[in-house]
């Protein structure tokens, strides 16, 4: 079956630190992945995603690329803020019908 | 327009009200799915409806019932509730696949 493994949380950083979620996922077929925010009180939000293999997704400097040789798709940004403080949920979608796998999510908290 | 919008945002309900959530989008999806997602947990799925139909169901109880009445909105109608069902329910739509997501802000359910 298919599932998506994310580091646990909460990560903790400064104002400008760079950041690093890891996502590894296993699927049959070729998935296409994503990176999903979730700030306080609100649902979910899609930040970027990848169809397919080396494909990067970016988005409000944001960004990940879709490694099929290491099944990993982990989300990178250079200088956090503390607006970023959120739950980073990676999903992915393996084409065979309406259905997300989501990670179990990672909470990022960003002091100033 | 490219909301999702849920009612209401919060409901305290006991083990014996019926009561029901509200979903509607005017985006012209035509797909609409309900999620359960507990404090810290990922969204799980729990109904797909793809052109008014219901096309999953996950093994959902059956004092959970979907109704789809159009293309913009969607129901889920609660009853006879235990206190384990507490949760945030979102409600989410897609143009038709799951490429993209757009989330509600979602219900957030107690039940006494």
């Amino acid at each position: 079956g298919n599932s998506v493994t994310q580091m646990e949380g909460p990560v903790t950083l400064s104002e400008e630190a760079f950041l690093t979620i890891n996502c590894t996922y296993t699927a049959t077929g070729y998935p296409s992945l994503f990176w999903y925010v979730q700030y306080p009180g609100e649902g979910l939000q899609l930040l970027l995603k990848a169809t397919k293999a080396d494909d990067k997704g970016s988005n409000k400097g944001f960004e990940a690329t879709y490694r099929k040789e290491t099944t990993s798709f982990h989300l990178e940004k250079g200088s956090v803020q503390v607006s970023d403080s959120a739950v980073y949920f990676c999903a992915l979608d393996n084409n065979a019908g309406n259905m997300l796998t989501f990670g179990g999510g990672t909470r990022l908290m960003v002091k100033p | 327009d490219t909301e999702v919008t849920q009612t209401p945002k919060h409901l305290v309900m006991g083990m014996t009200n019926k009561k029901s959530l509200k979903c509607e989008q005017h985006m012209g999806h035509r797909a609409m799915y309900w999620y359960k997602q507990k404090a810290k947990k990922p969204p799980e799925l729990m109904f797909v409806y793809s052109y008014e139909k219901l096309s999953i169901n996950e093994s959902v109880p059956s004092r959970f019932s979907p109704e789809c009445p159009n293309s913009s909105l969607l129901n889920l109608h609660l009853h006879a509730l235990q206190p384990e069902d507490s949760a945030l329910y979102l409600c989410a739509s897609s143009l038709r696949t799951p490429e993209k997501l757009f989330f509600g802000s979602g219900t957030q359910l107690s039940v006494l």
